[in-house]
């Protein structure tokens, strides 16, 4: 285990549903991200936390909101979605995010847009 | 602008045959290079990382990678396949902000 939960593991919603996922890491970690991962495309970064504070935003839409009240814990809101948004959402932790970190993944949440 | 190519999108071996899975990276300096693996319906797992120490990595389960600076190559290997080898592996370097770029990945099936 990496230490890097995500939950729920599967979520189906329809567009104008209003959803959550949760991350938590218990590695003791600084930094804290969320990936969006497609078929086919390479993994994309999606948002950065450092010490709780937003550091990138990757021109995501606003439709996906993040929100990290504490190091540990990272959660994307989601409403209004589109079913190109379907996805496996990776949460990732590491030490710090300014330099060349390890980051260890959680096992992503697939999310289902109907 | 720091990129990552995996010259293969698939490669199928047989167990106990040897595996690799190249990929190229251009980067205008001293890059971190990192090969995660993802088995189905789980998270990536580091396998093994390079940063500026010895250019032959050794890694988990057997996997070793060697950076080649004049080739900007940093293939991943393994002597010998085993069947919970399976699963798709991801070359990744960093850019100078220290975000990981990620490559397509590559799909490795090893038949009996």
């Amino acid at each position: 285990e990496t230490g890097v939960t995500q939950t729920p593991r599967h979520l189906v919603m329809g567009m104008t549903n209003k959803k959550s996922l949760k991350c938590e890491q218990h590695l003791g970690h600084n930094a804290m991200y969320w990936y969006k991962q497609s078929a086919k495309k390479p993994l994309e970064l999606m948002f950065v936390y450092n010490f709780k504070e937003q550091t990138e935003n990757n021109s995501v839409p606003s439709r996906f909101s993040p929100e990290c009240p504490n190091s540990s814990h990272l959660f994307l809101h989601l409403h209004t979605l589109q079913p190109e948004d379907s996805a496996l959402y990776l949460c990732a932790s590491s030490q710090g995010a300014s330099g060349p970190e390890t980051q260890y993944f959680g096992p992503g949440t697939r999310l289902l847009v109907l | 602008a720091q990129s990552v190519t995996q010259l293969d999108s698939h490669v199928s071996v047989s167990e106990g045959t040897p595996v690799l899975l190249r990929c190229n990276y251009s980067s205008s300096y001293s890059p971190s290079l990192f090969w995660y693996v993802q088995h189905p319906n789980k998270g990536l797992q580091l396998l093994l990382k390079y940063t500026s120490a010895a250019t032959l990595v050794k890694g988990i389960n057997g996997f070793e990678a060697e950076f080649k600076k004049s080739e900007t190559s940093f293939h991943l290997t393994k002597p010998s396949a085993h069947m919970s080898d399976a699963a798709e592996y991801f070359c990744v370097v960093t850019n100078q902000g220290g975000k990981l770029i990620f490559g397509q990945g590559t799909e490795l099936s090893v038949k009996p």
